[in-house]
């Protein structure tokens, strides 16, 4: 059971480069999630889906975008990679029933360098 | 918006201690809240969780309480050991999307 797969788990990028960081879980869940961690700043959720179709906006979404084709697949696009965007991010699913969420799963991280 | 506060920032102390880990939240209406555990360069490894029907959840030397009303939960470590060392985060999960909030987390450093 290999729970939640990231990938790269390091990239540096050049400023106005895109490039796509991919999350897949083989827990069948239904909602998964993208952070991205700061020094003294914490988790901050960037987008979520609730289900294969289904996205929706966090709380720092600006230069990311999201699609979820499938259950298990939530790849996160940067389009014109940021300095501001340097960071780690982190991949979370957990089960769904009835708008109530289980137990989540976290993936270990990709350390994204903007330069 | 859900807040989210860990109280202390940093702890230091020596093995075998009792310790207490503090959060606090303001919005109440958490459908559960989860205790995670992360080492320096790595991911978040779950704890425990607790829904909000309950009042508290053990796992070996770890116990979890909340108190829903008051926007407060603890993680009590028994018999500290230095492998203990790390950052714990607490997350509630509001009932708005399942959406988890984090606190920045107590990092604490168990002595030998």
């Amino acid at each position: 059971n290999a729970g939640v797969t990231q990938t790269p788990k390091f990239q540096v990028l050049k400023t106005g480069q895109s490039m796509t960081l991919q999350c897949a879980q083989d827990m069948n869940h239904e909602y998964m999630s993208w952070y991205r961690q700061d020094p003294g700043m914490g988790l901050r959720l960037i987008h979520y889906s609730v289900g294969a179709g289904i996205t929706d906006q966090g709380e720092v979404p600006n230069g990311y975008n999201v699609s979820r084709s499938t259950t298990e697949d939530f790849p996160l696009r940067l389009l014109s990679a940021a300095p501001s965007q340097t960071s780690v991010y982190f991949c979370a699913s957990s089960l769904q029933t009835g708008g109530k969420n289980t137990e989540a799963f976290f993936g270990q991280g990709t350390r994204l360098t903007v330069v | 918006k859900q807040e989210v506060t860990q109280i202390p920032a940093a702890l230091s102390v020596p093995e075998g201690e009792n310790l207490v880990l503090n959060c606090s939240f303001t919005d109440s209406a958490i459908y559960n809240l989860q205790w995670f555990r992360q080492d320096p360069g790595k991911g978040l490894t779950s704890l425990l969780l607790i829904q909000s029907s309950q009042r508290e959840q053990t796992s070996g030397r770890l116990n979890a309480s909340l108190d829903k009303s008051s926007g407060r939960s603890t993680l009590y470590i028994a018999a500290s050991q230095p492998g203990d060392s790390a950052t714990y985060l607490c997350a509630p999960v509001n009932t708005n999307a399942g959406k988890s909030t984090f606190g920045d987390g107590t990092t604490l450093t168990v002595k030998p």
